[in-house]
């Protein structure tokens, strides 16, 4: 069975301070992507990053970077220098080879960035 | 290049009505999701198509819940009759390809059931 675990439920932090949102995952498939979804108070889930099981080198895009180590079945996003535009909420997913390929998500981290 | 659609945005009915929700995928994508998500919970999928065939429903409630694609490009929900605990946001989302790609997603039905 599949398992994605945020145990931050909600985070607050101040303008321009970095922020780490963590995540675990659960699986016994050797073959699995993880993902990363925004979702502000719009709604709208939006997509911002996946990794396959095989690439585990990090990757950062602009503020954001993702740590991703095997070893800890882990899968965490940092937020440098934080905006108030980056208040949502933040998912993470977890998306086998085998079976159907459903999307698993975890119950989310809501981060608040005051200005 | 557009997005997933929904319609309505908003929808708010009485229990044991009936409700109908409305996705048209991003052009070229061959599977569409459809989930709900409770407020303070993550999405929970309900049915998954690949085109205009079911490729996983074990999650959908069949006593009350059914969906449809019928020509393998836009789908629609329906709820008859709905129950309170189906208050939640109905989301759609499409890939190319199942196993390998990325779901985008639309903007989502708000349903509130009194």
């Amino acid at each position: 069975a599949q398992k994605v675990t945020q145990a931050q439920t909600e985070i607050s932090v101040v303008e321009k301070e970095d922020v780490t949102l963590d995540c675990v995952y659960e699986t016994r498939d050797t073959t699995y992507y993880l993902f990363w979804y925004k979702q502000p108070p719009s709604g709208e889930l939006v997509f911002l990053i996946r990794r396959n099981s095989f690439d585990e080198q990090n990757e950062i895009s602009g503020r954001y970077s993702w740590n991703f180590q095997k070893s800890t079945s882990s899968f965490n996003f940092t937020i440098t220098a934080s905006q108030v535009v980056d208040s949502a909420v933040y998912f993470c997913a977890l998306k086998v080879w085998t079976g159907a390929n459903n999307l698993f998500f975890g119950t989310g981290t809501r981060l608040t960035v005051i200005p | 290049e557009a997005g997933v659609a929904q319609s309505p945005r908003y929808k708010i009915i009485e229990k044991r009505q009936s409700v109908a929700f409305w996705c048209n995928p991003i052009s070229g994508h061959a599977t569409l999701y459809w989930y709900q998500q409770i407020l303070g919970q993550g999405p929970k999928l309900l049915i998954q198509f690949q085109n205009n065939g079911v490729v996983d429903d074990s999650q959908l409630p069949k006593d009350r819940f059914s969906a449809e694609r019928l020509k393998g490009v836009d789908s629609t929900l329906k709820i008859q009759p709905a129950k309170l605990e189906d208050s939640a946001v109905y989301l759609c989302a499409s890939s190319w390809d199942r196993r390998t790609d990325t779901q985008y997603f639309g903007p989502g039905t708000r349903l509130t059931v009194l």
